[in-house]
């Protein structure tokens, strides 16, 4: 039972294009949502959130948004670069309880 | 500061084998977790630890126990190792256990196989 979806497993982008990573989740208690950002051999980061009170939250170049009826949320990276090539995990919360999806591989092609 | 650190990054293990996962952390962090990764899936909680001495079961606990004799470390062993039991194991840290109010801090990672 995955609660929070990314259904595209890789992507490949275009430096200076945009990148768009998309996830779904299931469970309309969540109320708060985090990207974090990992690199090869190392943890993953925090990278950017979003509390369900809101639609739209942005830092620098990264953008994320949240569509509450389609229990949809987006992480846009503008204009992508190299050092973005890593794996992209979106997580939700509830309370004290933290889901993560599967992740993305993002590929920023120079 | 160096955060949260993970040792051993990789580790092969004969089915029946023990081992003692070690994490240690700096941030002076009261929660600490212990997720595990297996391919094309999320982190999965294993257990998780809201300060010395306090440990309690994530969703997938079967097969490791959990020890928080201090704030800095949060081993986490293996008694009888399963094929199972091989994917990839990261340790968290963070000062709050809401992630609405505290973001977590991810060690680097043991790489485990069991053989």
């Amino acid at each position: 039972d995955q609660q929070v979806k990314q259904n595209s497993p890789s992507l490949s982008v275009q430096e200076g294009r945009i990148s768009i990573l998309n996830c779904d989740y299931t469970n309309s208690m969540f109320d708060y949502f985090l990207w974090y950002k990992k690199y090869p051999a190392e943890g993953p980061t925090f990278l950017i959130s979003i509390s369900s009170i809101k639609d739209k939250n942005e830092d620098g170049r990264f953008t994320v948004f949240l569509n509450k009826s389609a229990k949809h949320l987006s992480l846009h990276i503008v204009p992508s670069q190299p050092g973005d090539s890593a794996v992209y995990f979106c997580a939700a919360s509830y309370g004290n309880k933290l889901v993560f999806g599967a992740g993305t591989i993002l590929r920023v092609k120079s | 500061n160096a955060g949260v650190t993970q040792t051993p990054k990789f580790r092969i293990l004969k089915i029946g084998q023990s081992m003692t996962l070690q994490c240690t952390q700096d941030m002076n962090h009261n929660y600490m977790y212990w997720y595990r990764q297996d391919p094309g899936m999320g982190l999965k909680l294993i257990y998780y630890s809201v300060g010395a001495g306090i440990t309690d079961k994530g969703e997938v606990p079967n097969g490791y126990n959990v020890s928080r004799s201090t704030t800095e470390d949060f081993p986490l062993r293996l008694e009888l190792a399963a094929p199972s039991q091989t994917s990839v194991y990261f340790c968290a840290s963070s000062y709050s256990l809401a992630a609405s109010t505290d973001t977590q801090y991810f060690g680097p990672g043991t790489r485990l196989t069991v053989l």
